[in-house]
């Protein structure tokens, strides 16, 4: 089955910038997404990507794909307190908000 | 954006009881939801889809008669642990959507059996 991968924890300080690492195994992935979960809330989507696409880029969020290492990063550039939150990626095959298959989720932990 | 709420956010029960856990969706109609259970430390696992009207559709391993699905309206399913034990304790996370559109998360439920 499919099965998508990142690591647990990751902690930068204030102003830079995070990269956070996915990997993916099922090559039919068309859609691959990145959400933010914080403390006491539902996950909110922060951005996607078609898999036909290398790079998307929306403010301070840079999503770079790599189809054929099957590798999906998510770069917050000028990381603030406020990122503090664990970050999943999930892939699906069809779209249109049907079944996702998510990662294990990066904790981000900003310090000052 | 689309708003989903879940009720309660979080429930202590004994061992054997059963536990109802709602999930809303307050500003849009929702003709698909999911409910996903989350262990610590792990990731969403995908545990049944519920259309408006229809029979929720399982996932491998998840068992129907434990776990108790209703989406009796296009604003509201239920998720029904039955005589719950300890392994069942979780954290339960509800997300619908309406047509063709993403997936909108509720907050989640923290289910402790004791």
């Amino acid at each position: 089955g499919e099965d998508v991968e990142q690591s647990l924890f990751l902690s930068v300080r204030e102003g830079d910038s995070s990269v956070i690492n996915c990997t993916y195994t099922d090559s039919s992935s068309t859609y691959l997404y990145w959400y933010k979960q914080e403390p006491g809330a539902g996950l909110q989507l922060l951005t996607y990507i078609f898999s036909n696409m290398d790079m998307k880029q929306d403010q301070r969020l840079t999503v770079l794909l790599n189809k054929k290492d099957k590798h999906l990063s998510l770069r917050i550039a000028d990381t603030q307190t406020g990122d503090s939150a664990i970050y999943f990626c999930a892939e699906s095959s069809t779209g249109g908000g049907n079944k996702l298959t998510f990662g294990t989720g990066t904790q981000l932990k900003v310090e000052l | 954006g689309a708003v989903v709420s879940q009720h309660p956010s979080w429930v202590i029960c004994k061992s054997g009881t059963s536990v109802k856990i709602e999930c809303r969706s307050l500003d849009f109609q929702a003709t698909t939801m999911f409910w996903y259970r989350q262990f610590p430390k792990q990731s969403l696992m995908l545990m049944a889809t519920s259309n408006e009207g229809s029979k929720a559709t399982y996932e491998q391993g998840v068992e129907k008669d434990k776990f108790l699905i209703n989406h009796a309206s296009l604003t509201l399913s239920t998720l029904t642990v039955t005589s719950a034990h300890p392994e069942d304790s979780s954290f339960y996370i509800c997300s619908a959507k309406e047509s063709y559109n993403e997936q909108f998360f509720g907050p989640g439920t923290r289910l402790t059996v004791l």
